[in-house]
């Protein structure tokens, strides 16, 4: 069965500075990679996702993560994060017609 | 847009009641899910439904049952509430792709459940 690591449960970071949040995944035959972000109060949104093709992906508000086969992750980056970055982002991996996610993590923002 | 419902943003219930959360999608979907998300446990899927009258177990579907009788709609129903079952439950819909890899799911905004 496909499963999902976050190791970073938070991770603080000023404002301006780059951030990574890593995710690793179990290995399969093919795999689709997802990001969502959860800001406070709300559902989850999708931040980006890879199915195929080229392996830098770019999402939304700035964000992009590269999928590594033979590392298995799928690190989401940012170069210049903001204060609205401060929510919770979950990596999932597609596994028949489910989503697994990853146990999240926090990204705290400080001025 | 794709916008996703969920009956109430908030529910306290007492051990013992039956409980119904509803959750309404409006862009045709035929896959609807229901999520328990709990801190440092991310999101567990407990239900799933790829078509009107069909469900699947997800990884925690004990003391939880589900109802989809029209494809806009999909109930997660508690049967007797125990306070193991506070959480904050989301909702979410999506289509399937060519490859039957999933599409993006859409989630509601969740309904935080107190079971006292």
């Amino acid at each position: 069965a496909q499963s999902v690591t976050q190791l970073d449960s938070q991770v603080p970071v000023f404002e301006e500075a780059p951030v990574e949040l890593r995710c690793n995944y179990s290995s399969s035959v093919s795999v689709y990679l997802f990001w969502y972000v959860q800001y406070p109060n709300q559902g989850l949104q999708l931040l980006l996702k890879y199915l195929s093709g080229s392996t830098l992906v770019k999402g939304i508000n700035g964000f992009e993560a590269e999928f590594n086969k033979s590392q298995t992750s799928f690190h989401l980056r940012k170069p210049s994060v903001h204060i609205s970055d401060t929510a919770e982002y979950f990596c999932a991996v597609d596994s028949s017609y489910k989503l697994i996610f990853g146990s999240g993590t926090r990204l705290l923002v400080r001025p | 847009d794709v916008k996703v419902t969920q009956s109430s943003r908030y529910l306290v219930k007492r051990t013992g009641e039956k409980v119904f959360l509803e959750c309404v999608q409006d862009m045709d979907h035929e896959n609807m899910f229901w999520y328990r998300q709990d801190p440092g446990l991310g999101l567990r899927l407990i239900y799933f439904s790829y078509d009107v009258k069909m469900k699947e177990k997800g990884d925690i579907p004990e003391g939880y049952s589900v109802s989809r009788e029209k494809k806009e709609r999909f109930s997660l129903i508690l049967e007797s509430a125990s306070t193991n079952q506070t959480s904050m439950y989301l909702c979410a819909s999506s289509i399937t792709g060519p490859s039957s890899y999933q599409e993006t799911q859409y989630f509601g905004p969740g309904t935080r459940l107190l079971v006292l």
